[in-house]
């Protein structure tokens, strides 16, 4: 239970062009969904918090125009990653919290994304 | 500031041999830890899970610890296999932030 599909799991895209990666709960309701990247050797760094029907929290120093989030469905965030550059290129994972206060987060498999 | 250090940055075992990963947090207040296995280009999986109040957590050849008071825990992987070649992320979560700090991983390698 608790699983977190993530779409596409590699992508690559020309300099300047907009790339859409999708993140689906399952088989539950997921109201927040978190948003990482990660570069080579380094650990996950949170980019922004999507929450259901409202704005996503952006960390600091993320740009938000860049990095377009929608969390328009209880199942369903997304990533845009528009008007995208070299250095973009990256790791990109979602997770989702489980409901319920178990304290379980589970996380999507990872979007490797190219930038050319 | 919170963080978390893992140690040691990479290991290399034999096959069959047993290991153990540390991890030191400074997370405050603090709600639970867990530990992650990543494989190569893709996403975390959970191993355990552990609150303040819990000392162990077994998941099969995998056994975390927890010292709440040093701050401060370990994995020890049993009888390592060569599926056991991963990336092992140390997370400290905030008691009621929901914000998880990220260790920056023990990359595991097991050769035959």
């Amino acid at each position: 239970g608790a699983v977190v599909s993530q779409h596409p799991s590699r992508v690559i895209c020309k300099s300047g062009t907009s790339v859409k990666i999708e993140c689906r709960s399952l088989d539950f309701q997921a109201t927040t969904m978190f948003w990482y990247r990660q570069f080579p050797k380094k650990s996950l760094m949170l980019m922004a918090t999507s929450n259901e029907g409202s704005k996503a929290t952006y960390e600091q120093g993320v740009e938000k125009d860049k990095f377009l989030i929608n969390h328009a469905s209880l199942t369903l965030s997304t990533l845009t990653v528009t008007s995208a550059h070299p250095e973009d290129s990256s790791f990109y994972i979602c997770s989702a919290r489980f409901p319920g206060g178990n304290y379980g987060y589970t996380f999507g498999s990872g979007t490797r994304l190219t930038v050319v | 500031k919170n963080q978390v250090e893992q140690s040691p940055q990479s290991l290399i075992i034999l096959e069959g041999k047993n290991c153990t990963l540390q991890c030191n947090y400074t997370v405050s207040p603090f709600s639970n830890l867990r530990w992650y296995k990543q494989d190569t280009g893709r996403g975390p999986v959970s191993l355990t899970i552990m609150t303040f109040s819990e000392n162990t957590k077994s998941n099969g050849r995998y056994t975390a610890t927890l010292d709440a008071d040093t701050k401060q825990s370990s994995l020890h992987i049993t009888a390592s296999q060569l599926s056991d070649s991963a990336s092992y992320i140390c997370v400290a979560e905030g008691a009621g932030s929901y914000q998880l700090t990220f260790g920056k991983g023990t990359k595991l390698s097991v050769i035959p």
